[in-house]
């Protein structure tokens, strides 16, 4: 069973970068396969999803936040990383990592039926002084 | 981006009474291999989301068969026969047919 675990710093100052890592379990990432995401929740609202990397370090990210998202991989570690930079208030919400799946449409130049089927617990970051 | 709309956003259900949830597209979510990608999560309180369905009707490992989906092009509709008190929850549509994938904006269920 594939398990998922969010750590990082739950409060952040403004403008700082907002770092958080999951680390894998019951599966490893370098075997290949799936896209490792990050999804976040803002409080009492819906899901956004932020980017993915795959096992190779090839990374996909939401328009919405690309100038500010960075995701690596440490397949060493079983590890994925999110570094969401110049944060303010409304990058306030509970962040998950999720492994899931999709297809790289080659002609088109992006991901497409992109799921997921194993979450973290999720963390909860706050931005504030 | 593609829009997901859900209707209601607030349902309330008797035990035992059918329940039925609606997730709308802006755009079609057909993809050019022929599949449609359209899935369900359900959030439990205080849980992370669960995926229910993938490709529109397809139920997860240990999904009880009371959920089914179904629709296709832009409408969608999750069904459960007979609820129970632990479907009490936030359930969301999602695309993954179009770039960047999104979620609708939740449907609370909740018993009556």
């Amino acid at each position: 069973q594939v398990q998922l675990q969010e750590s990082g710093p739950g409060l952040v100052k403004p403008s700082q970068t907002l770092s958080l890592t999951c680390t894998v379990s019951g599966g490893s990432i370098s075997s290949g396969g799936y896209y490792w995401s990050w999804i976040r929740q803002h409080p009492g609202k819906g899901l956004e999803w932020i980017g993915c990397i795959y096992h190779t370090g090839s990374t996909n990210y939401n328009p919405s936040l690309k100038s500010r998202v960075i995701i690596s991989v440490d397949t060493s570690k079983n590890q994925f990383s999110l570094k969401l930079s110049s944060v303010t208030a409304a990058d306030t919400a509970v962040y998950y990592c999720a492994r899931g799946g999709g297809y790289y449409d080659l002609l088109a130049g992006y991901l497409y039926g992109l799921y997921f089927d194993y979450w973290g617990q999720g963390t909860l970051v706050t931005v504030s002084s | 981006d593609v829009l997901m709309t859900q209707s209601p956003l607030s349902l309330p259900v008797t035990l035992g009474q059918p329940a039925s949830i609606s997730c709308r597209s802006s755009q079609s979510l057909v993809y050019s291999d022929g599949n449609t990608y359209l899935n369900w999560f359900q959030q439990r309180p205080g849980q992370s989301p669960r995926r229910l369905m993938y490709k529109v009707s397809n139920r997860d490992s240990g999904v009880p068969d009371r959920f089914s989906g179904s629709g296709s092009g832009t409408d969608f509709t999750l069904k459960i026969s007979r609820v129970e008190a632990e479907d009490v929850g936030i359930y969301y549509c999602m695309q993954g047919a179009h770039w960047p994938p999104s979620f609708g904006q939740g449907t609370k269920l909740e018993i009556k």
